[in-house]
């Protein structure tokens, strides 16, 4: 099984500014991948991050609102920027762990914008 | 991948045995049926996996019918603590990413 640990665990925030998310693995994996979910709603897939190649944005999502780092194989942030009161979410930090067949998810970073 | 079908919400008596249908009608020949769950404010946890034989671990047992159109999560005698949301997936093996529907919200009563 993979730990996975999310900095902060939550978060209340002004709108217009930017939060940044931090995400840390136990062990070395080829694929980090960020979920949004909105209150009462599922989760959504924002973005795959791979270790030194640019993050692959679902749509609906773009890089300069959701800019994200994968500066090691056990780590990545997820910047949520120009932030309003529609991207309060719970933001949650998943890999792949095991024999490659179970995902893994962080414990989530709930962010509240006033 | 192909798409599930769950009722958004059931309730079960705490000792029972919870069983949780889920229908993937359209689904593949190489596609997964995955189970997990998210308790309120938690990261989804992990429950089960399989493709066409029913599978059991300590958590649930996982039915899949002969057609595989539809599936069953079985927790075999529920506890409050399984009070949450479940979820059904199906999934490609070796694709990377998980869909997430809406799931069932299941509530274990005393």
């Amino acid at each position: 099984s993979a730990v996975i640990s999310q900095k902060p665990s939550r978060d209340i925030c002004q709108r217009g500014t930017s939060l940044t998310i931090q995400c840390q693995v136990d062990s070395q994996v080829t694929m980090m991948f960020w979920y949004r979910q909105q209150p009462g709603q599922s989760l959504t897939l924002i973005a795959t991050a791979n270790q030194g190649s640019e993050a692959t944005y679902e749509s609906g999502f773009v890089i300069d609102k959701f800019p994200i780092s994968r500066p090691n194989l056990t780590f990545s942030t997820l910047t949520v920027s120009n932030m309003s009161p529609e991207d309060s979410s719970i933001y949650l930090c998943s890999v792949w762990g095991g024999m490659g067949d179970t995902q893994y998810f962080g414990p989530g970073t709930r962010l509240t914008v006033l | 991948d192909a798409k599930t079908t769950q009722p958004p919400s059931m309730d079960c008596a705490e000792g029972r045995a919870a069983n949780l249908p889920c229908n993937h009608s359209t689904i593949s020949g190489n596609e997964y049926v995955y189970w997990y769950r998210q308790i309120h404010s938690q990261g989804p946890q992990y429950i089960i996996h399989g493709l066409k034989n029913n599978e059991t671990n300590e958590m649930a047992s996982l039915i899949i019918t002969e057609d595989r159109k539809s599936s069953t999560l079985i927790l075999p005698h529920a506890t409050l603590r399984d009070t949450a949301v479940y979820y059904c997936i199906v999934r490609v093996w070796g694709a990377q990413k998980l869909v997430f529907g809406q799931g069932t919200r299941l509530t274990i009563n005393p």
